[in-house]
């Protein structure tokens, strides 16, 4: 079992619509879960970072964390074009250990 | 407030040459990571430094490759006699010390080595 895990993608949504990412990790010891976005090229940009059970909304985006499940989500409303990228999953206990990742394309 | 900073932005080397990637942290961070990302797979850890200090390589590969973060100056990841296997663009990130055992994590623009 892989220690972080994404929904494999892509995903395609359409302008205005929620897109939902979904993540589980292996080790019931994690403190720290982030999300990443990537765009084709460029460097990971932190856009949610969550430490405790529940919900925690910046915006049009929401993560969504259970540590009894060992999921963590991301949600994003409304969503938009420039949306489109790759968004990773990561997890931490020091060092960051990333999923694989999921494509997002957001069409108009 | 400058991001984390690394140099240079597109590397190229022959095969058997050595390669020095450069990373300075954000101001007030004091931990520096480097991750290395092959082409069309996920990004993987392989060093945590903090000043003179190297606190974690377990995702380095034993032969060729080394880090530093010196008192003064960058942190430097060196490769020697590269081989093609390791084009790839290497992220540095940084964090501050978190109060609660939180480490947000920033990335830089990446390192993109090419070995010819």
């Amino acid at each position: 079992q892989k220690e972080v895990e994404q929904n494999s993608g892509p995903l395609s949504v359409p302008e205005g619509a929620i897109a939902s990412l979904n993540c589980t990790y292996s080790d019931r010891g994690s403190q720290s879960f982030f999300w990443y976005r990537q765009y084709s090229g460029k460097s990971p940009e932190l856009i949610m970072s969550i430490y405790s059970n529940g919900d925690k909304e910046d915006g049009r985006f929401t993560a969504q964390l259970n540590k009894a499940s060992q999921y963590v989500s991301l949600l994003i409303r409304d969503s938009q074009p420039s949306d489109s990228a790759t968004y990773l999953c990561a997890v931490n206990k020091a060092e960051l250990t990333f999923g694989q990742g999921t494509i997002l394309t957001v069409h108009p | 407030n400058a991001g984390v900073m690394q140099n240079p932005r597109h590397l190229v080397r022959r095969r058997g040459q050595e390669a020095r990637l450069r990373c300075s942290p954000m101001k007030g961070h004091s931990h520096v990571y480097w991750y290395r990302q092959l082409p069309e797979e996920g990004l993987k850890f392989m060093v945590y430094l903090q000043k003179e200090n190297i606190i974690d390589e377990s995702g380095m590969p034993k032969e060729r490759f080394s880090a530093e973060f010196p008192k003064e100056g960058p942190s430097i990841l060196r490769i020697q006699q590269v081989v093609r296997g390791d084009s790839a663009a290497y992220f540095c990130a940084s964090s501050p010390i978190g109060l609660a055992g939180e480490y947000e994590q920033y990335f830089g623009p990446g390192t993109r080595l090419t070995v010819t």
